[in-house]
């Protein structure tokens, strides 16, 4: 079967201008996540998508950051200003119901550089 | 809240043993465990889900111990392919049950 998609792969930027990440779940998955990992940590869960309902946001910086599930489908994350501090490995990730104790299937990741 | 995850480094040499720790200060539901080769995805190895579980994938096991809220990750004769970084995720006993994950222990597995 085919993996979790995104895309670009690579992107760097200059501070305060804006970005947006693509993410295509595995077919059929009702739950999509997407994570921010920066270098040498674990992945930090940014926002949980159910469907094309918002499961859990708490730690989405609002002011710049947005995400959208279109048709419960595909996903795009946007940084808009981007800071230096967002640079990072942008996750995403999907499961099949969203349920607790559930494998997550990972994308490669988009590596963001913001100078 | 967040699980600790140690030894943050370890190198082996092929045919060698490890073992990975991760423990929590909270009760705890569940431990998974995944491996990130560099620049690739994250990779599922296991969930554990009970107090004293203990599960296997090839020569990879984990032990889950409730009580102690901590999981290990055992590496058998270790495989150059087993290098990598290993991250555990934990859920919490209870409603919140929010996966959240530790820094990563490195591995490297030389001929």
């Amino acid at each position: 079967e085919a993996g979790v998609a995104q895309s670009p792969r690579y992107k760097i930027i200059e501070k305060r201008q804006s970005v947006a990440f693509w993410c295509n779940p595995i077919s059929g998955h009702a739950t999509l996540y997407w994570y921010q990992q920066i270098l040498g940590q674990g992945p930090k869960l940014l926002i949980q998508f159910q469907n094309n309902g918002v499961v859990d946001d708490s730690q989405l910086p609002k002011d710049r950051f947005s995400a959208e599930r279109l048709k419960g489908v595909d996903s795009t994350l946007k940084i808009q200003p981007a800071k230096l501090e967002d640079s990072a490995v942008y996750l995403c990730a999907s499961s099949l119901l969203g349920g607790s104790s559930e494998k997550l299937f990972f994308g490669s990741g988009t590596q963001l550089s913001v100078l | 809240q967040q699980p600790v995850q140690s030894p943050q480094a370890v190198i082996l040499r092929e045919g060698e043993d490890a073992v990975i720790n991760c423990s929590s200060s909270k009760a705890l539901y569940s431990v998974h465990w995944y491996r990130q080769k560099h620049g690739e995805a994250p990779v599922f190895l296991m969930i554990l889900l009970k107090g004293g579980e203990q599960k296997g994938h090839e020569k990879i096991s984990a032990s889950f111990n409730e009580k102690k809220q901590q999981s290990s990750l055992y590496l058998t004769a270790s495989q150059l392919s087993y290098s990598g970084t290993y991250f555990c995720g934990t859920e919490n006993a209870g409603n919140n049950r929010k996966l959240i994950w530790g820094l990563g222990t490195s591995l490297a597995v030389n001929p």
